[in-house]
């Protein structure tokens, strides 16, 4: 079945520690996404990549770091650097077309709590 | 960027019909309106998009208004399963093609059995 995955489903780790989350997708998409989300609030955009090699910080990149080797993986690290980690993580892939309409499709998400 | 402001919450009885408004008064002529919802601890997943016209698909039925500064999702018959928060967000297109979504805080539907 085609669809994103992102593993691990939920993480655990201590204070100071880098810790990379994994999303990867099948759906040939072109464009990846990394967002956040605290309790009761929405989305907010850390990162994205329309291409391979390329990404672009989004609204609340400080503390994270991404890469894009290949179309089908866009993990993000979570640095020691982030103030506060503890978070919802969801990943989201879309195609890029021409008339402004590309639905997302997202990940189960990871669950990420920093002891 | 363009921003949509949406009830924090609202409740609907089974079976019957529920409204969802959002109002998005600086929204541009190119901008898309967009809905998803998200379950508990799952991500989002697209519900309807429309541009000026009204728009249905089996999940729902999406009205824009003439003026296009507000919409109205529409679920026809609310189950249990649709309970989750549902966010209505602009697709707003910027230099080279992306369009960068924002999601707010959304609409938490409760469906009381």
């Amino acid at each position: 079945d085609g669809g994103i995955t992102q593993s691990p489903k939920y993480l655990f780790r201590k204070e100071g520690q880098n810790v990379t989350l994994s999303c990867e997708q099948n759906l040939n998409h072109d464009a990846m996404y990394w967002y956040r989300q605290d309790p009761g609030q929405g989305l907010r955009l850390i990162y994205y990549s329309q291409i391979v090699n390329d990404f672009q910080k989004g609204d609340i990149a400080e503390g994270y770091s991404v890469s894009r080797e290949k179309k089908e993986s866009f993990p993000l690290t979570v640095t020691s650097a982030q103030k506060n980690p503890t978070a919802f993580y969801l990943c989201a892939s879309s195609n890029l077309t021409s008339d402004y309409y590309n639905e997302q499709f997202f990940g189960p998400g990871t669950r990420l709590t920093v002891l | 960027d363009a921003k949509t402001t949406q009830p924090n919450s609202m409740e609907s009885n089974e079976e019957e019909p529920v409204h969802l408004p959002c109002n998005h008064s600086t929204i541009s002529g190119t901008d898309y309106i967009h809905w998803y919802r998200q379950l508990p601890s799952q991500g989002p997943e697209y519900v309807i998009h429309g541009l000026t016209s009204n728009v249905n698909n089996r999940m729902a039925s999406l009205a824009i208004a003439e003026d296009r500064k507000s919409s109205t999702l529409i679920l026809h018959r609310a189950t249990l399963r649709d309970a989750a928060v549902y966010y209505c967000i602009l697709r707003v297109a910027v230099a080279g093609g992306y369009q960068k979504v924002t999601f707010g805080t959304g609409t938490k539907l409760q469906v009381i059995p």
